[in-house]
């Protein structure tokens, strides 16, 4: 099965940088997403990670330790817009289940002015 | 990114009937879509897997008889909550992908469903 642990709930001001943690326990792993979720609203794709490491895009990056099961999203130069709920997300690689996503609980993120 | 339609966006029903909620995909062919249930502060659970032309693998605890996936074409899947309860009010979502692999899934804009 899946476990996937970010924290409930964060809160930053505006223009800081903030870090929000991802672990997880998979049986079969095949990548790591980020998504950003406004209450009421669809998910939206931010970032994936395969492969140990750092991918930068604009404003956010995420960073993922295959061998530790750990993965953090980073947001610079926060915007009120920020405030939203983030999802740590983890693809299943096994046979006929290929692909599934498992989702964390969401990270509720407060940027304040 | 591709686009995936979700329809309805919302939806109120009494206790007791049924609600179809479809979810297509506008520009490309799925050939596999996945549904997810998402409560109030709380994570989206997937409920189930649906490949185009065969049956939706459906997750641990998830009612197949009460929760019917159809996916009879490439770009069409729609699940159907039959004998709909108070408790099945939530926020369902949608995703579709093409091919296999390492390729991402899309999102649909959800339907939330009032059982009354």
């Amino acid at each position: 099965g899946q476990n996937i642990d970010q924290p409930t709930e964060m809160t930053a001001t505006e223009g800081a940088i903030v870090q929000i943690n991802c672990t997880y326990q998979t049986s079969g792993f095949n990548g790591l997403f980020w998504y950003q979720q406004h209450a009421g609203e669809a998910p939206t794709f931010l970032s994936y990670n395969v492969l140990d490491g750092l991918e930068e895009k604009g404003r956010f990056s995420s960073f993922l330790s295959r061998s530790k099961g750990y993965s953090y999203l980073l947001l610079k130069e926060l915007q009120m817009k920020d405030s939203a709920s983030y999802l740590c997300a983890v693809r299943d690689r096994r046979g006929s289940t290929l692909g599934r996503l498992y989702f964390g609980r969401g990270t509720q993120l407060t940027v304040w002015p | 990114g591709a686009v995936v339609s979700q329809h309805p966006s919302w939806v109120i029903c009494k206790s007791g009937t049924s609600v179809k909620i479809e979810c297509r995909s506008l520009d490309f062919q799925a050939t596999t879509m996945f549904w997810y249930r998402q409560f109030p502060k709380q994570s989206l659970m997937l409920m189930a897997t649906s490949n185009e032309g065969s049956k939706a693998t459906y997750e641990q605890g998830v009612e197949k008889d009460k929760f019917l996936i159809n996916h009879a074409s490439l770009t069409l899947s729609t699940l159907t909550v039959t004998s709909a309860h108070p408790e099945d009010s939530s926020f369902y979502i949608c995703s579709a992908r093409t091919g296999t692999g390492n390729t991402e899934a899309f999102f649909g804009q959800g339907t939330r469903l009032t059982v009354v």
